[in-house]
């Protein structure tokens, strides 16, 4: 089963910053912390990835509280292609063995 | 380059036959990892391969096998198929870290 909690659905208005939290409290200190999402019918993407340290990339940023018991993606600047089933994922699963919760449904509007 | 490749996009099957799907990794990755995909149960991990050695496997009946050649494709076979097996399977590729690209999935529909 999935070891991380996240809202099922959230709104954004197109333009404005999404702030997607995440509750992973029982990783453990060496798992990173994955984001992907899933585009309808398409197959899920990789946005990001941390450990402890907040990180950025062209797509998103990551913030991760001190205690790595949560975490937040920021999309900047939210567009309607954004729109989405976004998963966090813990590194509990080793070797590239994702447990996928069920996400939470972003929903973009003008 | 070219991203992951998964054939036969969609099929159709019926109970009791059996199916076999491919995937061509992106070229360079040595991990293949395969995924299930239903509206009940959202993404199962089915199994990972690495070198040709399956590394991780998930809780999924001993009907669902895979392989991995020495050229990193590789195929998953179900047999006797159920009603049940009808889903997206995806398949996935890495250089050996979380960061994971898929295809676009195989569409299993079992009649």
């Amino acid at each position: 089963d999935a070891k991380t909690t996240q809202p099922p659905s959230m709104d954004c208005a197109e333009g404005r910053a999404a702030n997607l939290p995440c509750n992973h409290s029982t990783i453990s200190g060496n798992e990173y912390v994955y984001w992907y999402r899933q585009i309808h019918s398409q197959g899920p993407q990789y946005i990001i990835h941390g450990l402890k340290n907040n990180e950025t990339n062209e797509m998103a940023s990551l913030i991760i509280t001190e205690d790595r018991k949560s975490s937040t993606l920021i999309l900047p600047h939210a567009t309607l292609r954004d729109t989405a089933v976004y998963y966090c994922i813990d590194g509990s699963g080793g070797y590239n063995k994702l447990i996928f919760g069920a996400g939470t449904r972003l929903a973009v509007h003008p | 380059k070219a991203g992951v490749t998964q054939t036969p996009r969609y099929l159709i099957k019926t109970r009791g036959q059996q199916v076999t799907l491919s995937c061509s990794p992106i070229s360079g990755h040595r991990s293949v990892s395969w995924y299930q995909q239903t509206p009940g149960q959202g993404l199962q991990f089915l199994f990972e391969y690495f070198s040709e050695t399956q590394r991780n496997k998930g809780n999924f009946p001993g009907r669902f096998s895979g392989r991995q050649f020495s050229n990193s494709r590789s195929e998953m076979n179900v047999s006797t198929l159920e009603l049940g097996d009808s889903a997206l399977y995806l398949c996935a590729s890495s250089f050996n870290t979380g960061e994971l690209f898929f295809g676009e999935g195989s569409r299993l529909t079992v009649l």
